[in-house]
Order: C-alpha cells, then sequence, then structure tokens
C-alpha cells in the first residue's frame, strides 16, 4: 500500500533559523507530493506541490523537492517566522481514471516558533 | 469565489444515534473527499466521489457508514448507530481534476462529539 513517514513533533525553532521536515514516502506507483498546512484554529491549506520526480514546490519561502530516488519530500525554509508555527503535513496522491486517489497523509509535524 | 463549506461546524450526539454532515464543494470542482482527522489515526481518506459515483470507498471504516452525492454537487456523509471512537473533525475537500491539477481544497471540517 502507499504510505508517508515524517518527523513527529513537536519540532521547536527559534525565529530565523533554518527549518528542515523530512518526509519519505512508499507507493505502489507514481505519486504527486504535497505539503498541507494547519495553523492554529484553521482548516487545513495547500502549501506546495511537485508532481513529477525533481520538481520543486515552493509558496511562502518554503521549498521541496520531489526525489524519487530517494523517496522523499523535505520540507525546507531558510529563516522560520513565529508566523510558521502550525501543524505540517506530508501528502501524497496516485492518479486513476481521469482523475486521483484520496491522500495518504503523514502524521504530521507539530512546528513551533519561538521568538 | 466560495470555499468548501461543512455543515454543522459542531456536532454533538448521543451513542447510539444516526448524524449526517454535508459539505458543498467549490463549484465546478469533479471530485470530492471526505476524511476524519483524530488525535489517535491522524488524518485518514474515507470515500471519494467523481461525479456521482464513488470509485474508491476503500477507507470507509465500518458498514455504519456511508455516503452520497447528488447532482454532482453537495454530498452527505451519514453515521449510523454513532459510536464514542466515531468522535473526530471530518473534512470533506473538492478538485477539479484538471490535467495534472490533482490539488484538493479542504473546507473547515465538522467536529463530531459522541457522547
Amino acid at each position: 500500500g502507499n504510505s508517508v513517514t515524517q518527523m513527529e513533533g513537536p519540532v521547536t525553532l527559534s525565529e530565523e533559523a533554518f527549518l528542515t521536515i523530512n518526509c519519505t514516502y512508499t507507493a505502489t506507483g507514481y505519486p504527486s507530493l504535497f505539503w498541507y498546512v494547519q495553523y492554529p484554529g484553521e482548516g487545513l491549506q495547500l502549501l506546495l506541490k511537485a508532481t513529477k520526480a525533481d520538481d520543486k514546490g515552493s509558496n511562502k519561502g518554503f521549498e521541496a523537492t520531489y526525489r524519487k530516488e530517494t523517496t522523499s519530500f523535505h520540507l525546507e525554509k531558510g529563516s522560520v517566522q513565529v508566523s510558521d508555527s502550525a501543524v505540517y503535513f506530508c501528502a501524497l496522491t496516485l492518479r486513476s481514471g481521469g482523475g486521483a486517489d484520496g491522500l495518504t497523509f503523514g502524521k504530521g509535524t507539530h512546528l513551533i516558533i519561538q521568538p | 469565489g466560495a470555499g468548501v463549506s461543512q455543515s454543522p461546524s459542531n456536532k454533538v450526539t448521543e451513542k447510539g444515534k444516526d448524524v449526517e454532515l454535508r459539505c458543498d464543494p467549490i463549484s465546478g470542482h469533479t471530485a470530492l473527499y471526505w476524511y476524519r482527522q483524530s488525535l489517535g489515526q491522524g488524518l485518514e481518506f474515507l470515500i471519494y466521489f467523481q461525479g456521482n459515483s464513488a470509485p474508491d470507498k476503500s477507507g470507509l471504516p465500518s458498514d455504519r457508514f456511508s455516503a452520497e452525492r447528488t447532482g454532482g454537487s453537495v454530498s452527505t456523509l451519514t453515521i449510523q448507530r454513532t459510536q464514542q471512537e466515531d468522535s473526530a473533525v471530518y473534512l470533506c475537500a473538492s478538485s477539479p481534476q484538471q490535467g495534472a491539477s490533482y490539488e484538493q481544497y479542504f473546507g473547515p471540517g465538522t467536529r463530531l462529539t459522541v457522547t
């Protein structure tokens, strides 16, 4: 089956620190990869995506590169802010027919940024 | 335009009662997904609709759970004879399913508490 493994938190960093959240996956086919973010009291929002090997997704200073050889999609940011405090979910989906299967999520990483 | 909406936002019910949760997807989105978010299990995929048909019901946890979608738009998730382990946040997402865009846009969720 399909699965996503990500580091579990909480991860606590100081403002302006470098962030890496590791994510690796197993999939029965060729997946599309996503990072979703859930800010306190809010719903899930798409942060970035990559649909094929070596694609780099980026948004709000966050980046992740689709590495097929290592089945990884690690999330990075060069300088985090207090406002980045949230729970981050790595996810994948497989294309089927004319659409895509449901997302398979990792367990989420709670990120806490201290001023 | 409007995002995915769900109702009710909160539902408290007694064990053994039936509940209905509603999802209004983004207009024009052909695919609709239901997920469950709970502390113990994280984010779990429940069911996926393409139009009015459900090609993938693999995530429904038991035969007490059912869902339908009419007119290619609104969907209802029904839980019969609720149990305490059904307590969770139920999330709905929709997707345009066009080309390589398999992004899913999430609603705010319905928090279900079974007492």
